[in-house]
């Protein structure tokens, strides 16, 4: 079984500042690790994801999150917070093959506030 | 847009109602998820078909029943309704259905159960 916890749920940053969001994870297996962001009143849309080839993935947005398997971690950062990032972002788990196929395991999301 | 629609948009309906949630895939998508979002559970996974079969089952209440048309459109019906029940409920698609594949969600159906 896979799980996900996401390390606050409320991240405040100020616009230019790095933005971090923790997610860790357990996993049996090697996992499939993704980052979604969900703006209010609309569906999720994926910024990026890992699937056992480089630990550094670069998504959209200038988004990239690391994964350190030694931690089971997967945090998402960005460089410099704009203020069109503010949204909730949520790090979700698959696992490869059994009987759980493409099923997400979602982490409880964690809404980022970028302050002018 | 992720090419993925829902309907309805939104849904208000009575304890104890049934309703149908419809939701029309990515175009060339086999695979089609449906999620529950809830301020208590948070995203939770309800059901996945793949082609028209169903393939893995997750959090989904005996009440709720779903099924993947031969066009691949899929549909979840909700019944006997509680006030619990009221949540946005999100479909999403992929190509595949395995694990690594991108998964593309639509907007979503808000449910108020009043």
């Amino acid at each position: 079984a896979q799980s996900v916890t996401q390390l606050g749920s409320h991240v405040s940053v100020s616009e230019g500042a790095l933005v971090l969001l923790r997610c860790n994870y357990s996993s049996s297996v090697p996992p499939y690790l993704f980052w979604y962001v969900q703006y209010p009143n609309q569906g999720l849309q994926l910024l990026l994801k890992y699937t056992s080839a480089a630990t550094l993935v670069k998504g959209i947005n200038g988004f990239e999150a690391e994964f350190k398997k030694s931690e089971t971690s997967f945090h998402l950062t960005k460089p410099s917070a704009h203020m069109s990032d503010a949204a909730e972002y949520f790090c979700a788990v698959s696992a490869p093959g059994g009987t759980s196929y493409g099923k997400l395991t979602f982490g409880q999301g964690t809404i980022l506030t970028v302050h002018p | 847009d992720s090419g993925v629609t829902q309907t309805p948009k939104h849904l208000i309906t009575a304890t104890g109602q049934r309703v149908t949630l419809r939701c029309s895939p990515r175009s060339g998508d086999l695979s089609v998820y449906w999620y529950q979002q809830s301020l208590d559970q948070g995203l939770q996974f309800l059901i996945q078909y793949y082609n028209g079969e169903e393939r893995a089952k997750g959090n989904i209440l005996e009440r709720f029943s779903a099924q993947q048309f031969p066009d691949l459109h899929s549909e979840l019906n909700l019944s006997s309704l509680e006030l619990g029940d009221s949540a946005l409920y999100f479909c999403a698609s992929s190509l595949l259905g395995q694990g690594k594949g991108e998964q593309f969600f639509g907007p979503g159906t808000r449910l108020t159960v009043l």
